[in-house]
């Protein structure tokens, strides 16, 4: 199984500041890797796709990056609607999550 | 639009059973894979299972695999997850959602999902 490690576990970022959010795989992926978000109470929402296609309706501040093993989503500048939990996801070899990444205001 | 509706979820007993039912609308069900994830209270998220299209396969993660059933009606535009032997690491949220390839034979990632049903499983 390929174990996806995200990091850090938290962050908070002042409004209008850059925040970046960290995947690794245990073996490489490839570009088969997404990003969800999921915001308390809801379900999760597919964010990134193919390592770093915005999916529809994301927001040109969110940009993925990486391949193989090491992954990126960065938040260009933080709005108060992008608190949330994100999640990286690997479809390389069946499906694992990473342990996902709080994002907060601070 | 897509539409994801589970429904099914509710309070058992360890070693009881439950289904879940996810109903589709707004694309064409019988093309797509579909899968049910998971996530337990306050944690992440965990695949569950995947069936094709066309229902002819089922692929489960180990920690269900011969106590959970997946399957579809195309006709009625309907999933299903039936679970035994069911354990107090079942509870969680169970989201049915939809895969992002027409006519997939495997699962890749998911593209739209429902809002979830609360399983809990507790004496």
């Amino acid at each position: 199984e390929i174990v996806m490690t995200q990091s850090p576990a938290a962050l908070s970022v002042s409004p209008g500041e850059r925040a970046t959010l960290s995947c690794r795989a245990s073996q490489s992926v490839g570009r088969n890797l997404v990003w969800y978000q999921q915001k308390p109470g809801q379900a999760p929402r597919l964010l990134v796709y193919g390592a770093s296609t915005r999916a529809t309706g994301t927001p040109p501040r969110f940009s993925g990056t990486g391949s193989g093993t090491e992954f990126t989503l960065t938040i260009s500048s933080l709005q108060s609607e992008d608190c949330a939990v994100y999640f990286c996801q690997q479809y390389n070899d069946w499906i694992t999550f990473g342990g996902g990444t709080k994002v907060e205001i601070k | 639009q897509v539409q994801l509706v589970e429904s099914g979820g509710g309070v058992v007993q360890p070693g009881g059973s439950l289904r879940l039912s996810c109903a589709a609308s707004g694309f064409d069900f019988s093309f797509y894979g579909m899968h049910w994830v998971r996530q337990a209270p306050g944690r992440g998220l965990e695949w569950v299972a995947f069936i094709r299209y066309d229902g002819t396969n089922e692929y489960y993660a180990d920690s269900v695999k011969g106590r959970h059933t997946m399957s579809r009606d195309n006709l009625k535009k309907i999933l299903y997850v039936e679970m035994n032997s069911l354990r107090a690491e079942d509870t969680g949220i169970y989201y049915c959602a939809k895969d992002l390839l027409r006519g997939g034979a495997y699962p890749s990632y998911l593209d739209f999902w429902g809002q979830g049903t609360l399983v809990t499983v507790s004496s």
